[in-house]
């Protein structure tokens, strides 16, 4: 897969392939991300969360990078599969504002 | 559990037409909030609730109003709809301090408004 930023909107990639998908935060204040998936006409799913603390979590299939010095988040998915196509989101939490902050989403298309 | 519950599915309101978009959750959370959704956009808060009693306004409340007067319930009031506040409106809820996966969203209510 290919390394896209939220300014580029759908990415496609061949099924079994590694899905990468990049999100870009503000708030420095912010100590808690999350990347949700969205489904056509369903409500966000969470996915997986990773706390400013770390710089790295695994779950199944997928893992989260952030780098906090460049206020960069990074979904990766490892061998994509037809049921990924979905548009995904990041998501910050700030604990003091107690607000969940979206970003724009990526459309994650993939091709049999 | 049913978890968080949004009623109607779909709705079209004509400009200046008033109307309340029903959300319902039965794991006693204490958190609800209601999002936007504009086409290709991530959600956008509009109110939120941190117990029954208790609202705050998020990035976009005007035009809406919200009243928590139980746990389970937090409607979503349009008291005057303008074609601006077409969208896709989502509740969610979760326990106080939690976020992440105890975060629930519910299906959604898609509003036209001409």
């Amino acid at each position: 897969g290919e390394s896209v930023g939220l300014h580029l909107p759908t990415l496609s990639v061949q099924e079994g392939d590694n899905s990468i998908i990049n999100c870009a935060y503000s708030n420095s204040a912010s100590d808690y991300f999350i990347w949700y998936k969205q489904e056509s006409g369903k409500g966000p799913q969470f996915i997986i969360d990773i706390r400013s603390n770390m710089d790295k979590r695994q779950g199944q299939r997928v893992t989260v990078l952030l780098n906090k010095t460049v206020k960069h988040l990074s979904l990766q998915i490892a061998a994509t599969q037809p049921g990924d196509s979905a548009v995904y989101f990041c998501a910050d939490f700030n604990n003091a504002g107690n607000m969940l902050t979206f970003g724009g989403g990526t459309r994650l298309m993939v091709k049999p | 559990n049913a978890g968080v519950t949004q009623t109607p599915k779909f709705q079209v309101l004509k400009t200046g037409q008033s109307m309340t978009l029903q959300c319902a959750q039965d794991m006693n959370h204490e958190y609800m909030s209601w999002y936007r959704q504009d086409p290709g956009m991530g959600l956008r808060l509009i109110h939120y609730s941190v117990g029954a009693g208790i609202t705050d306004q998020g990035e976009v409340p005007n035009g809406y109003n919200v009243s928590r007067s139980t746990t389970e319930d937090f409607p979503l009031r349009l008291l005057s709809a303008a074609p601006s506040q077409t969208s896709v409106y989502f509740c969610a809820s979760r326990p106080q301090g939690g976020a992440g996966e105890t975060q629930y969203f519910g299906p959604g209510t898609r509003l036209l408004v001409l």
